[in-house]
């Protein structure tokens, strides 16, 4: 079965720019993750999708981060306005319901730089 | 809150050797989740091992296992017969019943280099 895919791979923008990710999960899946990667430390979970509804967004920074989740498969991930801080890898993962035991299936991300 | 501390920013291992990375943890839940997850450079992570901590025995799987010491508060990841493929950063992760399901928490990782 297909992966979890990622677009675009790599992006770099100015800071107070704007920026969107897009993620489309493993086919069937109902959950949906946003993870942020900062250089040299572990993954940090942004928000978390069931279906189309939002089970916890309690790590995003809302004043400019938003995500959603249509239709309950793809994801969109925005920045607007970007900060130099937000450079970072932003990975996207799906498990195939909601549940501590359910394994989650990690994307490729994407590589953002904020100058 | 749960923390998850990795103490070894890099590690190397000679081919065919074996290898332990550490990890410890800080939660006041009983039931919960620990994972080790590989990330190769510039390739997606990848589950490779999953223990609950409400069993006692040891999780393997093939030459990877782990050491679970649930009092101590410890989950070490033991590779066996290294290859160059082995070469990525690990993660250590903690996922809990409590708040929200699904919120991994990682820790910083340890980078692993395989010599031939």
């Amino acid at each position: 079965e297909a992966g979890v895919a990622q677009s675009p791979r790599y992006k770099i923008i100015e800071k107070r720019q704007s920026v969107a990710f897009w993620c489309n999960p493993i086919s069937g899946h109902a959950t949906l993750y946003w993870y942020q990667q900062i250089l040299g430390q572990g993954p940090k979970l942004l928000i978390q999708f069931q279906n189309n509804g939002v089970v916890d967004d309690s790590q995003l920074p809302k004043d400019r981060f938003s995500a959603e989740r249509l239709k309950g498969v793809d994801s969109t991930l925005k920045i607007q306005p970007a900060k130099l801080e937000d450079s970072a890898v932003y990975l996207c993962a799906s498990s195939r319901t909601y549940g501590t035991s359910e394994e989650q299936y990690f994307g490729p991300g994407t590589r953002l730089t904020v100058t | 809150a749960q923390t998850v501390t990795q103490s070894q920013p890099e590690m190397s291992v000679q081919e065919a050797e074996t290898v332990t990375l550490s990890c410890t943890y800080d939660t006041s839940e009983s039931d919960y989740y620990l994972f080790w997850y590989k990330q190769p450079p510039s390739r997606q992570m990848i589950l490779v091992i999953r223990q609950e901590a409400y069993k006692q025995q040891n999780a393997t799987e093939n030459r990877f296992s782990v050491n679970f010491q649930k009092a101590a508060k410890s989950f070490s990841l033991k590779i066996s017969d290294s290859q160059l493929g082995d070469a990525a950063m690990y993660f250590c992760a903690y996922l809990g019943y409590g708040g929200s399901q699904g919120n991994l928490i990682f820790g910083k990782g340890t980078k692993l280099s395989v010599k031939p």
